[in-house]
């Protein structure tokens, strides 16, 4: 079982607005990351847990604030948005945090903020 | 300077067509990975093949098939008899220590 799941799929939100997107797998995998893709662009990363601790911060704004409950589940906090914070939001896990290693990555969210 | 380039941006073939995708990548690291990944228009990036730096035999699976040149430093990927499901946007990608760097993309789009 290959699969990484995130919800919502879709979300629009004002720039006051508080949410969360969600992350989870049961792969096993230690490592979670999230990703934000603007079109036709690759992804950017944004964050890595390792073991459940943050491991990389991508200089993101505060206004983005992950959270790794336990080792399947990835959270990230939105507050106070931009319009051009407007984007897919991926999240990924591998095995472990490595060069070697693979990444699976979820479906999306696709974010618009109003 | 780009870790990892795809000079091709967007790519149109009919139906049964054969067509490559370049990826051309710049590392000074002796250990390395080689990845290439397909996104579909539904947005999820899905894994195709992973290659290390220390294995230069190229691999086949099924219609793909990818030729990896440490002299050129390029890991092509080409697919045999294009199929209307396999336009997407595809993605090499270069992993050395910790740093995952992406390519830009190149977008293939399959006629039928």
């Amino acid at each position: 079982d290959t699969e990484v799941t995130q919800t919502p799929k879709h979300l629009v939100m004002g720039m006051t607005n508080k949410k969360s997107l969600k992350c989870e797998q049961h792969m096993g995998h230690r490592a979670m990351y999230w990703y934000k893709q603007k079109a036709k662009k690759p992804p950017e990363l944004m964050f890595v847990y390792s073991y459940e601790k943050l491991s990389i911060n991508e200089s993101v704004p505060s206004r983005f604030s992950p959270e790794c409950p336990n080792s399947s589940l990835l959270n990230l906090h939105l507050h106070a948005l931009q319009p051009e914070d407007s984007a897919l939001y991926l999240c990924a896990s591998s095995q472990i945090q490595g060069a070697a290693y693979e990444q699976y990555f979820g479906p999306g969210t696709r974010l618009t903020v109003t | 300077a780009q870790k990892v380039t795809q000079a091709q941006t967007e790519i149109s073939v009919v139906e049964k067509e054969d067509v490559t995708l370049d990826c051309v990548y710049e590392t000074r690291d002796t250990t390395y990975y080689l990845f290439w990944y397909k996104q579909p228009p539904s947005g999820e990036l899905v894994f195709l093949i992973r290659r290390n730096s220390f294995d230069e035999q190229n691999e086949i699976s099924g219609r793909y098939s990818w030729n990896f040149q440490k002299s050129t430093s390029s890991f092509n990927f080409t697919i045999t008899a294009s199929q209307v499901v396999d336009s997407a946007v595809y993605f090499c990608a270069l992993s050395e220590w910790n740093q995952f760097y992406f390519g830009t993309g190149t977008s293939l789009t399959v006629i039928p």
